[in-house]
């Protein structure tokens, strides 16, 4: 067990809907991560959160946004799903951000598209 | 673009032998190359990394090698155990720490007894 929360485990939404996905990093890690992890595109980073603040962005789409909050979690947001959005979402939490802690990832939330 | 490739997709080996996982990258700026384990239904967990500054680390049974010029680094598992089937993913990640990492595509690998 890593630490890090992720809820939900599982949800299954239709096209065009929005879904929040939820992450609790571990106990004293600032930074926190989202990752995008599907058949076609392989594990991909979405966005970095450190501290309440966006300090990287990967590929991320513009439908797509996050933040965390001053409790240190942090919340993925999809809107205007689409068919192909339907993958594994991982959160990961580290340290702080701009160094090399490890991060230690979630057990991971699958969305599904329908 | 993908900025690091990764091979063989699959890999099979025999408990007791020597299993070999290769990534190649693009990006020269590159300065951290991590792998990480993924068991099914689990997130990935770091494994061992390496930064451009040496050309192996060596972690109990699993070894990583690094070569610089040819851009290339690999993940050794000596001894594998059918514990050890799972699957691997090599990143990298451009100078200041790793919050931007690119994976490569993964491999799996099953042990067979």
């Amino acid at each position: 067990d890593s630490g890090v929360t992720q809820t939900p485990k599982h949800l299954i939404t239709a096209t065009g809907q929005r879904v929040t996905l939820r992450c609790s990093p571990r106990s004293g890690d600032l930074s926190v991560y989202w990752y995008q992890q599907s058949l076609d595109q392989g594990l991909q980073f979405l966005i970095h959160y450190y501290n309440g603040e966006e300090r990287a962005k990967g590929n991320i789409l513009e439908r797509f946004s996050a933040q965390q909050f001053p409790d240190l979690h942090s919340e993925l947001n999809l809107s205007s799903l689409e068919l192909g959005d339907s993958a594994l979402y991982f959160c990961a939490s580290s340290v702080r951000g701009y160094s090399y802690n490890e991060q230690f990832f979630g057990p991971g939330t699958r969305l599904t598209v329908l | 673009q993908q900025q690091v490739k990764q091979s063989p997709q699959s890999l099979i080996v025999q408990k007791g032998g020597i299993s070999i996982i290769n990534c190649a990258y693009e990006n020269t700026a590159f300065d951290y190359f991590p792998w990480y384990q993924q068991f099914p239904g689990k997130g990935p967990a770091l494994l061992i990394a390496i930064r451009p500054d040496v050309s192996e680390k060596k972690e109990g049974r699993f070894t990583i090698s690094f070569n610089k010029s040819a851009k290339q680094f690999s993940l050794h598992i000596m001894d594998s155990q059918p514990g050890d089937s799972a699957t691997y993913f090599c990143a990298a990640s451009p100078p200041g720490g790793n919050e931007k990492l690119t994976f490569g595509t993964g491999t799996r690998l099953t042990i067979i007894p």
